[in-house]
């Protein structure tokens, strides 16, 4: 089954801290995989796609096959960066159906 | 830009009572998904219409859910009788085409008491 795995709910940092969201994942084949994210008060939008290797607002992250996982990294975290932090990736029907994994709360103190 | 819209953002309802939620997807955006966000977890796909064709609804518990997008813009999603576990947000979002950026909207936070 395809599955998306955030085993974190909370990730607590200071202000320059370095940052790293967790994200595993379940799938066979080669999946597509992505970063959304929701800041208080806004509608989910898309961070970034592991397709594109860019890097946006100082987010990347790197796709390892051996490892199953596709986490979230910034070297130096700011306060606005707090946010909710979903990992997902597209379903293998190539449907465009995004599966989420459970969601990532990121809080960074001043 | 105008996003995705949806309405009402709130609505408290009685178990066993109906309910309906409305989606303006972005104009050109052929792609129309409804996610179920239950707190504490991440969306999950209800329903995702191409036009005004469903792709999948394998989701969509379909003795009380039911959704449609007559043609192919507006959508409405439809509960009836509605339970205490369908207590979440309800999110639409749209696309050019199904492999293309998803854009959502804010959301239509439902509480079944």
């Amino acid at each position: 089954a395809q599955r998306v795995t955030q085993p974190e709910k909370l990730l607590s940092v200071f202000k320059g801290a370095p940052v790293e969201l967790k994200c595993n994942y379940s799938y066979s084949g080669s999946p597509e995989l992505f970063w959304y994210v929701q800041y208080s008060r806004q509608r989910l939008q898309l961070l970034l796609r592991h397709i594109s290797r860019e890097s946006i607002k100082g987010f990347t992250a790197d796709l390892n096959k051996g490892e199953t996982s596709f986490h979230l990294k910034k070297p130096f975290a700011q306060e606005e960066d707090s946010a909710m932090y979903y990992c997902a990736l597209v379903h293998s029907g190539n449907t465009g159906k995004l599966i989420f994994g459970q969601g990532t709360t990121l809080q960074v103190k001043p | 830009e105008a996003g995705v819209a949806q309405s009402p953002r709130y609505k408290i309802i009685e178990k066993r009572q109906s309910v309906a939620f409305w989606c303006n997807p972005i104009s050109g955006h052929a792609t129309l998904y409804w996610y179920q966000q239950i707190l504490g977890q991440g969306p999950k796909l209800l329903i995702q219409f191409q036009n005004n064709g469903v792709v999948d609804d394998s989701q969509l518990p379909k003795d009380r859910f039911s959704a449609e997008r007559l043609k192919g813009v507006d959508s409405t999603l439809k509960i009836q009788p509605a339970k205490l576990e369908d207590s979440a947000v309800y999110l639409c979002a749209s696309s050019f085409g199904p492999n293309t950026e998803a854009f959502f909207g804010q959301g239509t936070r439902l509480t079944v008491v």
